[in-house]
């Protein structure tokens, strides 16, 4: 069971470049979503598809954009990136969203941004 | 913005010792949810709590929702090496959409 899958594991970038994060989910969830996580602050949410079709920013969308490319694909995109996106990138995915159904996460992308 | 804020931050303990760490806002929360995070992984589900004042165990693990729906406690009997890695809590929002991640605590068990 493969679950939610990230690519790349890791990635470096110089300030000014463009990247996608890309993320699949096997589980037939409909929601799915975006988070950063960085010392001392926990998860914060960048983006979240509610169901295939749909997309709305989070707590922290600045700087990013996403496409819920089918019911299994959500992207994630920088198009300028800044030394303040270094972090470690999950997604995740969840039956539906505003329920208490388990999120499922991937492992993570970890990038760094020179 | 809800906030969950978590202690402590570290902790560091022998094998066979218990422990507690605790979860707590100023806001209610819906539910709460409480994974485990290893290094190099992503946060696992370990328990979701629903009811102010609910008590869920989990094997050695003993999971408190607070009864105003503000806090959550996570008991620890005999801790274990295996038990190493970072505790983070989520909070289901106010209007019941979106999760809020708390820093974590990031739990050590020395053989």
């Amino acid at each position: 069971n493969a679950g939610v899958t990230q690519t790349p594991k890791f990635q470096v970038l110089k300030t000014g470049q463009s990247m996608t994060l890309q993320c699949a989910q096997d589980m037939n969830h409909n929601s799915m979503y975006w988070y950063r996580q960085d010392p001392g602050m926990g998860l914060r949410l960048i983006y979240y598809s509610a169901s295939e079709g749909t997309t709305d920013k989070g707590e922290v969308p600045n700087g990013y954009n996403v496409s819920r490319l089918n019911k299994r694909e959500f992207s994630l995109r920088l198009e300028s990136a800044a030394p303040s996106q270094t972090s470690v990138y999950f997604c995740a995915s969840s039956v539906r969203r505003g329920t208490y159904q388990p999120q499922h996460f991937g492992d993570g992308t970890r990038l760094s941004i020179l | 913005t809800q906030l969950l804020e978590q202690s402590p931050q570290f902790l560091s303990i022998q094998e066979g010792e218990n422990l507690t760490v605790y979860c707590n806002s100023s806001s209610v929360f819906s539910s709460l949810q409480w994974y485990r995070q290893e290094p190099g992984e992503g946060p696992v589900l370990l328990v979701t709590v629903v009811t102010g004042g609910e008590v869920k165990k989990l094997k050695r693990l003993t999971f408190q929702f607070g009864d105003a729906r503000k806090d959550s406690s996570l008991h620890i009997t005999a801790a274990q090496p295996g038990d190493t890695g970072l505790y983070l809590c989520a909070g289901l929002d106010n209007y019941g959409q979106n999760f809020v991640f708390g820093p974590g605590t990031r739990l050590s068990v020395l053989p």
